[in-house]
């Protein structure tokens, strides 16, 4: 089993559209949890953390379900420029950071 | 936002040539350095971590030899890829890390990423 496994989509939603991610993790340890944005040939940019409160910004909101050992992005009104790949990111301490294979969403007009 | 250099962009070399990397962080003492490298449709795959002033730390599988890393400052780390091949071809993405980061856990910047090809 993977340490962390996405679903590779890719997703093709329409603008407007809500799109969710999930993603799963095998380490139990493990402490903090982000999602990424990579655009294509492009390097990963932090979208944003994941608490056990769930957090929100803007447009995004992330999960942590820790008992399950899974984290969500939920992405509503979907916009062209959120085509992207989300990245899943799961750091188990001691700088030992796991990055998943990634979603691809294609958000179409 | 933390910002991440790194230089070159792009290099395009004869096989058997050595190839620097340079990744500064720009705004920011970074405690620890990160290499990356991914191949085309694939995820990041940690190569290295790196601590200023210490020895790289290698994944499995990752020859020490061949990718050399030095981290002379908390704001400059190089990698070297020596005697570069095709299949070395990749993108190299370096990273610097901000302990506490976001969260109570180290967050990582990344740089804008180089990518090598070895013809």
């Amino acid at each position: 089993r993977k340490e962390v496994e996405q679903d590779p989509g890719p997703f093709n939603v329409p603008e407007g559209a809500t799109v969710a991610f999930n993603c799963t993790y095998s380490n139990s340890a493990s402490q903090s949890f982000f999602w990424y944005r990579q655009d294509c040939r492009k390097e990963p940019k932090l979208l944003m953390s994941v608490y056990s409160s769930g957090n929100e910004d803007g447009r995004f909101t992330a999960q942590l379900n820790r008992a399950s050992q899974y984290i969500s992005l939920l992405i509503r009104d979907s916009k062209l420029s959120d085509s992207a790949t989300y990245l899943c990111v799961v750091d188990t301490g001691g700088f030992k950071t796991i990055f998943g294979a990634g979603t691809r969403l294609f958000v179409k007009a | 936002g933390a910002v991440v250099s790194q230089h070159p962009s792009r290099v395009i070399c004869k096989s058997g040539t050595s190839v620097k990397i340079e990744c500064r962080s720009l705004d920011f003492q970074a405690t620890t350095m990160f290499w990356y490298r991914q191949f085309p449709k694939q995820s990041l795959m940690l190569m290295a971590t790196s601590n200023e002033g210490s020895k790289a730390t290698y994944e499995q599988g990752v020859e020490k030899d061949k990718f050399l890393i030095n981290h002379a400052s908390l704001t400059l780390s190089t990698l070297t890829v020596t005697s570069a091949h095709p299949e070395d071809s990749s993108f190299y993405i370096c990273s610097a890390s901000i302990f506490p980061g976001l969260a109570g856990g180290p967050a990582q910047f990344f740089g804008p990423g180089t990518r090598l090809t070895v013809l």
